[in-house]
């Protein structure tokens, strides 16, 4: 069954520095996302991104975020500058975008701290 | 922003039926779906069920929704140890495709 893969599983980093992680969507998807777990917290929407620019973003994707898909399987997520609030699981995942039921797969995640 | 709540633990027994509940506030939402995650995994689809419908069942999973509530219900039959894991609830409505989830219900299945 086809998956979503993303890389690294876990990541740990100090305060300030920059942080990409990365994820293979499934291939014939269109739409691809980034959410993220605060632990304890909900999943959190982060962005969606279709045909090669950003389709909707939350409003805690701010200036320190960005996305992009540098070829034509990769779909990274790059924090800027860290902070410790950044510390969480970070979840890819594609949708195939068709009407109706938007049914997402998902990655494993990232794990990410920000020491 | 618009609101999923779900309660954050349940724990059954083996073979009994459990049921995690979720309330939502978006009166706007079409779809509302329920993802499974296991340890180390991703979310994954469980099922989903469109607003119109009150009811859907697919084998031991039973989904309810009551619209005017805002009240949606996820029921496992005969449940067992490889069920233990923590299920989301999610909307969405017609204004995107994003996901809105819950904090997700961590089910514990004892023998």
């Amino acid at each position: 069954e086809p998956e979503v893969t993303q890389t690294p599983s876990h990541q740990v980093t100090q305060m300030g520095q920059e942080v990409i992680l990365r994820c293979v969507p499934i291939s014939n998807h269109l739409y691809f996302y980034w959410y993220r777990q605060i632990l304890g917290q909900k999943v959190e929407f982060l962005v969606s991104f279709y045909n090669n620019e950003i389709s909707e973003k939350s409003e805690i994707f701010d200036d320190q975020f960005s996305v992009e898909r540098p070829d034509g399987s990769n779909f990274t997520l790059k924090i800027r500058s860290t902070k410790l609030e950044d510390s969480a699981m970070y979840f890819c995942a594609s949708s195939e975008g068709q009407l109706g039921a938007n049914v997402l797969t998902f990655g494993a995640g990232s794990r990410l701290t920000v020491l | 922003g618009e609101d999923v709540e779900q309660s954050l633990f349940l724990s059954v027994r083996e073979g009994d039926s459990s049921v995690i509940n979720c309330t939502y506030t978006d009166s706007s939402s079409t779809y509302l779906y329920w993802y499974k995650q296991e340890p180390g995994a991703g979310l994954q689809l469980l099922t989903y069920i469109f607003s119109n419908m009150d009811m859907k069942q697919d084998q031991r999973l039973t989904v309810l929704l009551n619209k005017k509530d805002k009240h949606l219900s996820l029921r496992i039959a005969d449940t067992q140890t490889g069920d233990s894991a923590i299920y989301f609830c999610a909307e969405s409505s017609n204004s995107g495709y994003a996901l809105n989830f819950g904090k997700g219900t961590s089910l514990l299945v004892t023998p």
